[in-house]
């Protein structure tokens, strides 16, 4: 009873480093996404997917790359860490696009740290 | 420019008694709305949602309201039990279903003590 899985749980990086956070889904889901979330703020979405071969921007995609070359995996690229970039991290994904009762399904976050 | 407010950053309630957390939203286009609660360490989880040509959804101990003359909706929770103590995020849509565009409010935490 997977769902989504994302590693690594915590890193610390320095800044000018690259890094990519593994995202994986055993639920058949089209749809994934990459959100991050800062301290006391919502959840912002950096890219999406609607399905293999397919990614667009988010809110906030400035300084990440993402690819998503099968169903399952959706990793996401920090090429050049900077410290705006320390937040947690959370991979999700959905069925459908679709209508009321479609859920998102969240992994557990990552932590990311640039010093 | 926030689009969707959560104004509370926390709430403490007593086991038993009801908790009420608010969400105010700007756009008027957001026609979905959902609540999703987060324990530590632990993605965010659905929980409810609403949409607009209704004004309330009930589901168990939880009930969302929707105004949307004040473009504000509430979470109910009947009554709170320790387990209910997490984080609540309000979130908007523009589009059913339309993820890529889903707002989120920076979150509630609630705690729920005996």
């Amino acid at each position: 009873n997977a769902g989504v899985t994302q590693t690594p749980k915590f890193r610390i990086l320095k800044i000018g480093q690259s890094m990519t956070l593994q995202c994986t889904q055993d639920m058949n889901h089209n749809y994934m996404y990459w959100y991050r979330q800062d301290p006391g703020m919502g959840l912002k979405l950096i890219y999406y997917s609607v399905g293999a071969g397919i990614t667009d921007k988010g809110e906030v995609p400035n300084g990440y790359n993402v690819s998503r070359s099968t169903t399952e995996d959706f990793p996401l690229r920090l090429e050049l860490a900077a410290p705006s970039q320390t937040s947690v991290y959370f991979c999700a994904s959905s069925w459908d696009r679709g209508t009321i009762g479609n859920t998102i399904y969240f992994g557990e976050g990552s932590w990311l740290t640039v010093v | 420019d926030q689009q969707v407010k959560q104004n509370s950053p926390s709430l403490s309630v007593q086991e038993g008694r009801i908790s009420i957390l608010n969400c105010d939203y700007t756009n008027s286009m957001f026609d979905y709305f959902l609540w999703y609660k987060k324990y530590p360490a632990e993605g965010p989880t659905f929980l409810i949602s609403i949409s607009s040509i209704k004004d309330k959804n009930e589901d168990g101990r939880f009930t969302v309201f929707l105004n949307k003359s004040a473009k504000h909706l509430s979470l109910h929770i009947v009554p709170s039990q320790p387990g209910d103590s997490a984080v609540y995020f309000c979130a908007a849509s523009a589009n059913p279903g339309g993820y890529n565009k889903l707002i989120f409010g920076a979150g509630t935490r609630l705690a729920v003590h005996p």
